[in-house]
C-alpha cells in the first residue's frame, strides 16, 4: 500500500497570502495524484488532478506540481472561502489512497 | 448537472448488515467507474471500494476485504455497498464518488454524493 504524508497538519495563513502545501508518497506514483478540498458538512471537491490540471470551474489561484513522490498544492492569494482541510490522494496503486489531511485556518 | 444521492445509512449492531445505495442522476451511469470513500467522525478520508463502469472489475480497501461487496445495476442508475459483520470501526460517513472514466479513476474523482452516516454500536 502506498502511504501519502501531508504536510504540515495545520497551517495558519491570513487572507491574501500564499500558501503551500506538500504531499509526499512512499513510493513513485507518477503524476497519478489529486488534491480535494472539504469544508465543514461538505463532501470533499475535486480541485487538480494529474498532479497539475485544474478541474473544471476551480479558480487558477490553486495550482499543482510536482512528480514520483513529493507533490504541492499551492494557493497563490487565501480567499475567505479557501480556508478548509486539504487531502491528497493517489490512484497509480490500488487501494487507492488519501493522505491524512491540511487544516488551512485564518490566521 | 451530475447528482449523486446516497441512502441507506443508519445505526446497525456490531455484527449485523447493511446496503447502501448511490442513485446517480443527470450523467450516463455505465460510462462511469464509481467508488465508496469513507470518513470517520473527525478523521481524514478513507478510499473503501471501487467498482467499473460495467461492473466487471472491482476493487477493495483491505480494511473490508471479505465483509463488504460494491456493486451497480446501470439500469437503475444505482450503485451498492453491502456491508456485512459490521464492526465499530465501519462506522462513518459514506459517500459514493464518480471517476471520469469507465473503467478507473484516472483523473481522481470529480463529483461526489452528500454521503450518508453508518453507526455500527450495540
Amino acid at each position: 500500500e502506498i502511504v501519502m504524508t501531508q504536510s504540515p497538519a495545520t497551517l495558519s495563513v491570513s487572507p491574501g497570502d500564499r500558501a503551500t502545501l506538500s504531499c509526499r508518497a512512499s513510493h513513485g506514483i507518477n503524476n497519478n495524484l489529486a488534491w480535494y478540498q472539504q469544508k465543514p458538512g461538505q463532501a470533499p471537491r475535486l480541485l487538480i488532478y494529474g498532479a497539475s490540471t485544474r478541474a473544471t470551474g476551480i479558480p487558477a489561484r490553486f495550482s499543482g506540481s510536482g512528480s514520483g513522490t513529493e507533490f504541492s498544492l499551492t494557493i497563490s492569494s487565501l480567499q475567505s472561502e479557501d480556508f478548509a482541510v486539504f487531502y491528497c490522494q493517489q490512484y497509480n496503486n490500488w487501494p487507492r489512497t488519501f493522505g491524512q489531511g491540511t487544516k488551512v485556518e485564518i490566521k | 448537472e451530475v447528482q449523486l444521492l446516497e441512502s441507506g445509512g443508519g445505526l446497525v449492531q456490531p455484527g449485523k448488515s447493511l446496503r447502501l445505495s448511490c442513485v446517480g442522476s443527470g450523467l450516463t451511469f455505465s460510462d462511469y467507474a464509481m467508488s465508496w470513500v469513507r470518513q470517520a467522525p473527525g478523521k481524514g478520508l478513507e478510499w473503501v471500494s471501487a467498482i467499473s463502469g460495467s461492473g466487471g472489475s472491482t476493487y477493495n480497501a483491505d480494511s473490508v476485504k471479505g465483509r463488504f461487496t460494491i456493486s451497480r445495476d446501470n439500469s437503475k442508475n444505482t450503485l451498492y455497498l453491502q456491508m456485512n459483520s459490521l464492526r465499530a470501526e465501519d462506522t462513518a460517513i459514506y459517500y459514493c464518488a464518480k471517476a471520469d472514466s469507465k473503467y478507473y479513476d484516472i483523473n481522481g474523482y470529480d463529483d461526489w454524493g452528500q454521503g450518508t452516516l453508518v453507526t455500527v454500536s450495540s
